[in-house]
């Protein structure tokens, strides 16, 4: 069983709709969140950080935390077409002072279509 | 701007020869990594570097090579020994002091070996 479990997808919706991603770990020592979204043949871009459970909102972006069932989400509510991309989650134990090894999801691609 | 660059974007060699794939940060980052990316496999650390002139085997090291002389820069060498070394190839740098564990990511270099 992989330490972060992500649904790959592809998810298709039309635009204006409320999207949800989802990821499951299985390590509890995961204390820092990430979400990154990656557009086809670049590298992936930071969009939201959560520090252990909680909800943080920017913008149409939500990022939603629950510790105690291991699994967090995105919501990406008003959908566009520029949404289209590749998400993909990323967890830390976080050890300040030492490099931050990350454990990615293998990433859901996501289509908005008009 | 502050940014991390890899070059080339697309590279192209023989099955046999070795090649190097370059890294620089401009973000004053100490750490920095190499990821590899496939189809449907998420992004695999080949290895990290915490500070110059250090640095650690990943989770597929093998056939793998790099060098840390320099703050700003964290060559990729793929060796001959690589077995499948076509991918996508992702560099990567982050802090390692305070409580932030993001890692900003390059813009990826593709190689294909034939």
């Amino acid at each position: 069983q992989k330490e972060v479990e992500q649904d790959p997808g592809p998810l298709s919706v039309p635009e204006g709709a409320i999207v949800s991603l989802n990821c499951t770990y299985s390590n509890s020592a995961f204390q820092y969140f990430m979400w990154y979204r990656q557009y086809s043949r670049k590298g992936p871009e930071l969009l939201m950080y959560t520090y252990s459970s909680g909800n943080k909102e920017d913008g149409r972006f939500t990022a939603q935390v629950d510790k105690s069932s291991k699994y967090i989400s995105l919501f990406i509510r008003d959908s566009q077409p520029s949404d289209s991309a590749t998400y993909l989650c990323a967890m830390s134990v976080g050890r300040t002072g030492t490099a931050s090894k990350l454990t990615f999801g293998t990433g859901t691609r996501l289509q908005v279509t008009l | 701007d502050g940014g991390i660059t890899q070059s080339p974007k697309y590279l192209f060699r023989k099955e046999g020869q070795n090649v190097t794939l370059s890294c620089e940060q401009n973000l004053n980052h100490d750490a920095m990594y190499w990821y590899r990316q496939d189809p449907g496999q998420g992004l695999r650390l080949i290895y990290y570097s915490q500070i110059v002139n250090d640095f650690q085997k990943g989770d597929i090291a093998e056939g793998y090579s790099v060098s840390r002389e320099k703050k700003e820069s964290f060559p990729l060498t793929v060796t001959s020994a690589q077995k499948n070394p076509t991918a996508f190839y992702l560099c990567a740098s982050s802090i390692t002091s305070g409580v932030r564990y993001e890692q900003y990511f390059g813009p990826g270099t593709r190689l294909t070996v034939t």
